[in-house]
């Protein structure tokens, strides 16, 4: 069964390091999110492409995170510098556009430490 | 604003008990509303929509607009309910985004 793949699945880095994130999700599916969830809280949108555009990312911090989906497959999140407080699981997930019913695809995510 | 609430941080049972999640919402207009389950070491996944109407694994949800509720219910647990439970809505225009609650831990004891 097709899933979305994530990586790395765990990073540790020190502030000020830049970090990247990589997703790549189910075949077809032409759009896709990324998510943050803080331990004990829920996912929370960062960006929303649909194929290589960006459709959201009001809740992008830009002065440092950012993110491309250059030929509308996989996608890239990147933070550069890290900060204490960007330590989470970054979430992957995509979506298939016929018949969309509000079923998202989550890959497995990427948990970050920042120390 | 558009938010999904979801008051108890953990719900703990018996096997055999009755279950119920709590969730809220704010939204203007017609509401969309899923739970999305999370078992340990699995990935993120839907559980039920609220526009099925459907039962799944003997769990119901009734959307309440009168109270802005779509508690996610259960009348007997198994310990293999035992997972994070996120209340979700989709939020308005036509992203399709999916705006979450902080999660309810349900452990079913033996």
């Amino acid at each position: 069964e097709a899933e979305v793949a994530q990586s790395p699945r765990y990073k540790i880095t020190e502030k000020s390091q830049a970090v990247a994130f990589w997703c790549d999700p189910i075949s077809g599916h032409a759009t896709l999110y990324w998510y943050r969830q803080i331990l004990g809280q829920g996912p929370e949108l960062l960006v929303q492409f649909q194929d290589e555009s960006v459709v959201d990312d009001s809740q992008l911090p830009k002065d440092r995170f950012s993110a491309e989906r250059l030929k509308g497959v996989d996608s890239t999140l990147k933070i550069q510098p890290a900060e204490l407080g960007d330590s989470a699981m970054y979430l992957c997930a995509s979506r298939s556009d016929r018949g969309y019913t509000g079923e998202l695809f989550f890959g497995e995510g990427s948990r970050l430490t920042v120390l | 604003a558009q938010r999904v609430t979801q008051p108890e941080k953990l719900l703990s049972v018996f096997k055999g008990a009755p279950v119920e999640l709590k969730c809220n919402y704010s939204y203007s207009g017609s509401p969309e509303l899923f739970w999305y389950v999370q078992y340990s070491r699995q990935r993120l996944q839907l559980l039920l929509r609220h526009i099925s109407r459907e039962s799944i694994k003997g769990f119901t949800a009734d959307l309440n607009k009168g109270e802005t509720s779509f508690h996610l219910k259960k009348p007997f647990a198994q310990e293999e309910d035992s997972a994070m439970y996120y209340c979700a809505l989709k939020g308005s225009g036509n992203t399709g985004k999916l705006i979450f609650g902080q999660g309810t831990t349900l452990q079913v004891k033996p």
